[in-house]
């Protein structure tokens, strides 16, 4: 894998559904994972950050899991709200420049009620 | 204060215009950003400022001129933009070091016409 990338590219679920996104990163000079959560017209709004294979971290309903070594992430929610409704973004650091986020193109959820 | 506040939040300017977009953050954060996003793909590094000096420009053309006058702002200066340059430039900022999630701004729409 040369980009992060993330799937799938859009999901409708219905409120209550527990539902789960993938991503899929380059696994060398790996340092960081974040996750970010975007509603339109607003800014995107930090989840997690994850460096060590094996991390799980959680926030509420949100939880998120790490696998440096074969490259990918999984979000999960649990009981999705339509107020959980945005673009979830991942975004790997690392490389030979710091501070360079490279982030994949989102997944778009739609919890409907 | 927690945000990351971008002004303005709309610009349309003519090829010919001189423009600057503003960011400023007051949480103490000593690298900052800015991500250029053209719709429906994923936000892209354009500079890196830590501790007011610029440590990555991604090979940015030079109608893209940063400039970070002090910790607490940033701002990118605009000119003789091609309509291509229409998107969504977003800043960030967040502490040094790899471990932390970014604060983003909402943004400011761009059209060049």
């Amino acid at each position: 894998i040369l980009n992060v990338e993330q799937s799938p590219q859009s999901l409708h679920v219905q409120e209550g559904d527990s539902t789960n996104f993938t991503c899929s990163f380059p696994s060398s000079n790996f340092y960081a994972l974040h996750w970010y959560r975007w509603e339109t017209a607003k800014s995107p709004e930090a989840l997690f950050v994850m460096t060590l294979n094996g991390d799980e971290k959680k926030k509420g309903r949100i939880s998120a899991t790490l696998n440096t070594k074969e490259g990918y992430s999984y979000l999960y929610i649990k009981g999705s709200q339509p107020e959980d409704s945005a673009t979830y973004l991942c975004a790997r650091g690392g490389g030979t420049s710091y501070g360079k986020l490279t982030f994949g193109q989102g997944t778009i959820l739609t919890v409907h009620p | 204060d927690t945000e990351v506040t971008q002004t303005p939040k709309h610009l349309v300017m003519g090829m010919t215009n001189k423009k600057s977009l503003k960011c400023e953050q007051h949480m103490g954060h000593r690298a900052m950003y800015w991500y250029k996003q053209k719709a429906k793909k994923p936000p892209e590094l354009m500079f890196v400022y830590s501790y007011e000096k610029l440590s990555i420009n991604e090979s940015v053309p030079s109608r893209f001129s940063p400039e970070c006058p002090n910790s607490s702002l940033l701002n990118l200066h605009l000119h003789a933009l091609q309509p291509e340059d229409s998107a969504l430039y977003l800043c960030a900022s967040s502490y040094t070091g790899q471990g932390g999630g970014y604060t983003f701004g909402s943004g400011t729409r761009l059209t060049v016409v």
